[in-house]
Order: structure tokens, then sequence, then C-alpha cells
């Protein structure tokens, strides 16, 4: 079983809407948790990390983080033409792992005019 | 501030051929980590060095080595490419402690004939 799910997608928004990605992750030590954007033919760049249980916003982007659930997601509001691409959710343990991060597939986000 | 560079973009090798591929960071980060991304499989980590002088075994190692040449340099080496590793390979860094996001170079596309 993968260790970091995402639903592959493509998931359709039309301009203006809100678009909302989900990430179940199976380590409940996880303790870090990432969501990067990454345009086709080009490298991951991060939006936004969260680490405690809750929301955390920015700008048009919310995180979201349910441990006891073990989810994470990240709502796209008022989602641009610009904002289509893959979005690669990340999960980070303890400092004592390396800091490594392990990646789902990720979903890919068409944005329709 | 270049942030992560990587050497070469592109590269062309025929199976049992061997080449290394660069990585270099100006960030003065202490960790640094070599993934490999396959269509729909997300990124998967082969190795990864937590400080100057360790590395470590991620995912995929087999088929590759690494060497941490110093803080900033962290090279990854085919020695016998097969088709198997054609792939976009990032390389990326980051700081012990949190948050551990990680940044990402341009990464190198290899396709071994």
């Amino acid at each position: 079983q993968k260790e970091v799910e995402q639903n592959s997608g493509p998931l359709s928004v039309p301009e203006g809407a809100i678009a909302s990605l989900n990430c179940t992750y199976s380590d409940r030590g996880s303790q870090s948790f990432f969501w990067y954007r990454q345009y086709s033919g080009k490298s991951p760049e991060l939006i936004m990390f969260i680490y405690s249980n809750g929301d955390k916003e920015d700008g048009r982007f919310t995180a979201q983080l349910n441990k006891a659930s073990q989810y994470v997601s990240l709502l796209i509001r008022d989602s641009q033409p610009s904002d289509s691409a893959t979005y690669l959710c990340a999960v980070g343990g303890i400092k004592a792992a390396g800091n490594k991060l392990t990646f789902g597939g990720g979903t890919r986000v068409l944005v329709k005019p | 501030n270049a942030g992560v560079t990587q050497t070469p973009k592109f590269q062309v090798l025929k199976t049992g051929q061997s080449m290394t591929l660069q990585c270099a960071q100006d960030m003065n980060h202490n960790s640094m980590y070599w993934y490999r991304q396959d269509p729909g499989m997300g990124l998967r980590l082969i190795y990864y060095s937590a400080s100057e002088g360790t590395t470590d075994k991620g995912e995929v190692p087999n088929g590759y080595n690494v060497s941490r040449l110093n803080k900033r340099e962290f090279s990854l080496r085919l020695e016998s490419a097969a088709p198997s590793q054609t792939s976009v390979y990032f390389c990326a860094s980051s700081e012990l402690g949190t948050p551990n996001e990680q940044f990402f170079g341009p990464g190198t596309r290899l396709t071994v004939l």
C-alpha cells in the first residue's frame, strides 16, 4: 500500500471556482505536511506547509490537516487558468529520519476559462 | 543566488554506459536528496544525505551510487545504465529541523536506449 495517496485526476474546475484536493497518509507518526505545485516539464515548487491540525491560509490557498483521520487537503479559491498544474502532497516524519519526505503521485488540476 | 542547480539538463545513454549527474546548492543546506519521477509514480527517493559525510538509501537505490563531495555538492552515478532508468531526475536540498521543506533543482531528463 502506497504511503501517501492522491487521486490522480484530472480535476476539472471552472475558472473562479474552488478546487479541492485531498491526500491521505498511512504513517501516524508523520509530523509535517507539504503541498507542491508542478507545471508540466518543470520542477516542484512549494506552495504551503502545515504542521498542526486545522486550517492554514495563504492568499488563495488553504491547507487543512486532520491527523486523527490522516488526511490533508488543499483548497484553491478563485481558480485561475494559471493554477492548471499537478499538485503533489508530501509527508515528513521526525528529524531523525533525515528530513525525508514521502510524495504522493500527484493530482492534475485543469482550470477551464 | 541560483538555489539548486543540476547538470546536464538532458542526456541520452546506451544500455551499459555510465554517467554522473551533478547537483549543487548555494543555500548552505545540510541535507540533499536525489529523486526520480516517472509518469503516474510521483517522486521516489533514490538516495539522500542528511548531512555532509553521510549518505543513505532511499526507496529505489538499486543501480545507483552517490557521493556527497562537500556541503554544496551531491552527485548521482549510474554505473551501467538500463532502459528502466529512463526517467526525470531531481535533486533537492533542505535544512535540518523544521520546517524541512525541500527546494528542487530543474531536473535532468535521462533516456536510456
